[in-house]
């Protein structure tokens, strides 16, 4: 099956602590985002890349890291620095170069809670 | 900054009804995009309307673009349980450095059996 995987589904975190979120797609596409989801609201952009090796800040970058050394793969690092990270994460893929023009596929999210 | 306003904020119809719902945008655009989300789960694309379109269908849906009024509607006719989840709009700025989609805020709808 292509698609887009997200793990884990549900993530706790302790204040102080830097977590890791994975996103994995097997759709052969160029274009991978991650995406902030708080209740009630829509998506607003974290991290973009259009091609390996590289990315681009979003609307709401600081306090998150995140690296594309391969196609397949964008992982995103919510670290200490990000003061409210409680929400729900969405990664999303496209199909490559002009990619505001083409539909995002996406993950089906990872729940991160700080405790 | 949301560009994209849906309404209404939350729609509840009975099933087999009409649901209908808008979504406004300030700036020029290439194209504009309907997504589903069910709860808690990621959104699945609907339909990709561009600039140039006035009107596109897909099954049950019916999508249509007024540029001069920047305004997009989405009808799903003969509703369904399944049809419950929140909709957005996504707008894809027409031309600059802006390479990404706009969310609005979504509309939820609940569709009764």
């Amino acid at each position: 099956d292509g698609g887009i995987t997200q793990s884990p589904k549900y993530l706790f975190r302790k204040e102080g602590q830097n977590v890791t979120l994975s996103c994995e797609q097997n759709l052969n596409h160029d274009a991978m985002y991650w995406y902030r989801q708080d209740p009630g609201q829509g998506l607003r952009l974290i991290y973009y890349s259009q091609i390996v090796n590289d990315f681009q800040k979003g609307d709401i970058a600081e306090g998150y890291s995140v690296s594309r050394e391969k196609k397949e793969s964008f992982p995103l690092t919510v670290t200490s620095a990000q003061k409210n990270p409680t929400a729900f994460y969405l990664c999303a893929s496209s199909i490559g170069s002009g990619q505001q023009y083409n539909e995002q596929f996406f993950g089906p999210g990872t729940r991160l809670t700080v405790l | 900054s949301q560009q994209g306003e849906e309404d209404p904020q939350a729609l509840s119809i009975q099933e087999g009804e009409n649901a209908t719902m808008n979504c406004s945008y300030k700036t020029s655009i290439n194209n504009l995009q309907w997504y589903r989300q069910n709860s808690g789960r990621g959104l699945v694309h609907l339909i990709l309307i561009r600039s140039n379109e006035r009107e596109k269908h897909s099954g049950r849906l019916r999508v249509t673009l007024d540029t001069s009024k920047k305004s997009s509607s989405l009808l799903i006719t003969a509703s369904r349980a399944a049809d419950t989840a929140s909709y957005f709009c996504a707008t894809a700025a027409r031309a600059g450095n802006n390479r990404k989609l706009i969310w609005g805020l979504g509309t939820s709808l609940a569709v009764n059996p």
